[in-house]
């Protein structure tokens, strides 16, 4: 069965602290695996990885994605209390040429306390 | 540039009735996703749609249902309503689906008493 983990599942850290989110999966057919930001209703695009070892940044935060391990990790540095949310990971697979079928993992609640 | 528009925000049903929700896509993309999200299952995809036809269908009874209009909006219909079925539904679009990041709408909060 095709899934996806993330942990921790919640995490609660101090303005400035760094944290690192982990993200693994299993699926058949690998394309792409998303990062999603999901504050209050709707996820937030935050990154796409195709390819592995090749790190995206967006500010303060990054990613990367290890294909042969199955996993990415999220980062966020100099955290900051408008960080908290629930970050989630995605996967989509080559399976029916589409990448509207997103697997989801359940997230990663970050509470950023100042 | 608007983004993924979802009508209603909110709707309260009782078990047994049927609802329909609405979605209009980013101008320019052509591909709808819709997507149940609950406390205990997360989200979990419903179908997608792209240029009117259904490309993608989860694994959800066939009380879920779907369609898209030629302006590439869409709707979603629940029929029978279930005490289960009350959950966040999403909506995303995307420019094709290929390779492109789906954004995703505020939701509509369905409520089945």
């Amino acid at each position: 069965e095709d899934k996806v983990v993330q942990s921790p599942l919640s995490l609660v850290v101090h303005e400035g602290d760094t944290v690192t989110l982990n993200c693994s999966y299993e699926v058949t057919n690998f394309r792409s695996l998303l990062w999603y930001k999901q504050e209050k209703k709707a996820p937030t695009f935050l990154f796409m990885l195709t390819s592995s070892g090749i790190e995206k940044k967006s500010g303060r935060l990054s990613s990367i994605l290890d294909k042969k391990e199955l996993f990415s990790i999220l980062n966020i540095t100099a955290t900051q209390t408008g960080d908290s949310a629930v970050y989630l990971c995605a996967v989509t697979m080559n399976y029916g040429g589409s990448q509207g079928n997103l697997i989801f993992g359940k997230g990663t609640k970050l509470s950023v306390k100042p | 540039k608007a983004g993924v528009t979802q009508t209603p925000r909110y709707l309260i049903k009782t078990r047994g009735q049927q609802v329909t929700l609405s979605c209009s896509p980013i101008s320019g993309h052509r591909s709808v996703s819709w997507y149940q999200q609950t406390p205990g299952q997360g989200l979990q995809f419903l179908f997608e749609y792209f240029s009117e036809t259904q490309r993608n269908k989860g694994n959800f009874p066939g009380r879920f249902s779907g369609r898209q209009f030629s302006n590439s909006r869409s709707e979603m219909n629940v029929s029978t309503l279930e005490l289960g079925d009350s959950a966040l539904y999403l909506c995303a679009s995307s420019f094709t689906g290929w390779n492109s990041p789906l954004h995703f709408g505020n939701g509509t909060r369905l409520t089945v008493t």
